[in-house]
């Protein structure tokens, strides 16, 4: 069965440069998540989208923007990255008002020096 | 606001020994989902096992069994005869049924098993 892809899989950025993201979520599934987990930290919710529209956002530092594109995938953009950045950051797709059972990607670590 | 909580931090057991990971969450919706996820130390988060506050009744899945109360808002998970290849950090999550159903994580607990 087809899962959440997430590319790339490790980036390594320098402070103050910018750094995007990317997920494809699972066919048909009709909403995505964002999170980041910061190292020995809890996943935080970042924002999600819904049909390609933003349906919530959480703690998302305005450094960072999100969108959800026509075929349904989605980028996190992130600018000015600073050093607490680093993290891995993982996405979910699932299908809102069926079982809400979140597909996780195998997330993105981003190393920001 | 939703909130879970794992007040375990970290634990370590030996092999074939079974082990409960603690876990209590507060909400103010009448449904919602509570969720089990592993993180072993590849970094990915493996779903276990998605719960619907309607039912109460206890799972049991090969060596994983789960025990859910709602009157103490508690979702607590054990291992049956742990094995090496359970240590990983362990997440209880809660999220809404609604149309905002992002996933609320507790710290976590890392289980350590040793042979």
């Amino acid at each position: 069965a087809a899962g959440v892809i997430q590319s790339p899989r490790h980036l390594i950025k320098e402070k103050r440069e910018t750094a995007t993201l990317k997920c494809y979520p699972i066919p048909r599934h009709d909403t995505v998540y964002w999170y980041q987990q910061g190292p020995g930290q809890d996943p935080q919710f970042l924002i999600s989208f819904y049909e390609k529209m933003q349906s919530d956002k959480g703690s998302i530092p305005d450094r960072f923007s999100a969108q959800q594109f026509s075929d349904y995938h989605s980028e996190l953009n992130m600018s000015s990255l600073e050093l607490g950045d680093s993290a891995l950051y993982f996405c979910a797709s699932s299908l809102l008002f069926a079982t809400n059972e979140q597909f996780f990607g195998p997330g993105t670590r981003l190393t920001v020096l | 606001a939703q909130k879970v909580t794992q007040a375990q931090t970290e634990i370590s057991v030996v092999e074939k020994e079974d082990v409960t990971l603690d876990c209590v969450y507060e909400t103010r919706d009448t449904t919602y989902y509570l969720f089990w996820y592993k993180q072993p130390p590849s970094g990915e988060l493996v779903f276990l096992i998605r719960r619907n506050s309607f039912d109460e009744q206890n799972e049991i899945s090969g060596r994983y069994s789960w025990n859910f109360q709602k009157s103490t808002s508690s979702f607590n998970f054990t291992i049956t005869a742990s094995q090496v290849v359970d240590s990983a950090v362990y997440f209880c999550a809660l999220s809404s049924t609604g149309a905002n159903s992002k996933l609320t994580f507790g710290k976590g607990i890392t289980l350590s098993v040793r042979p």
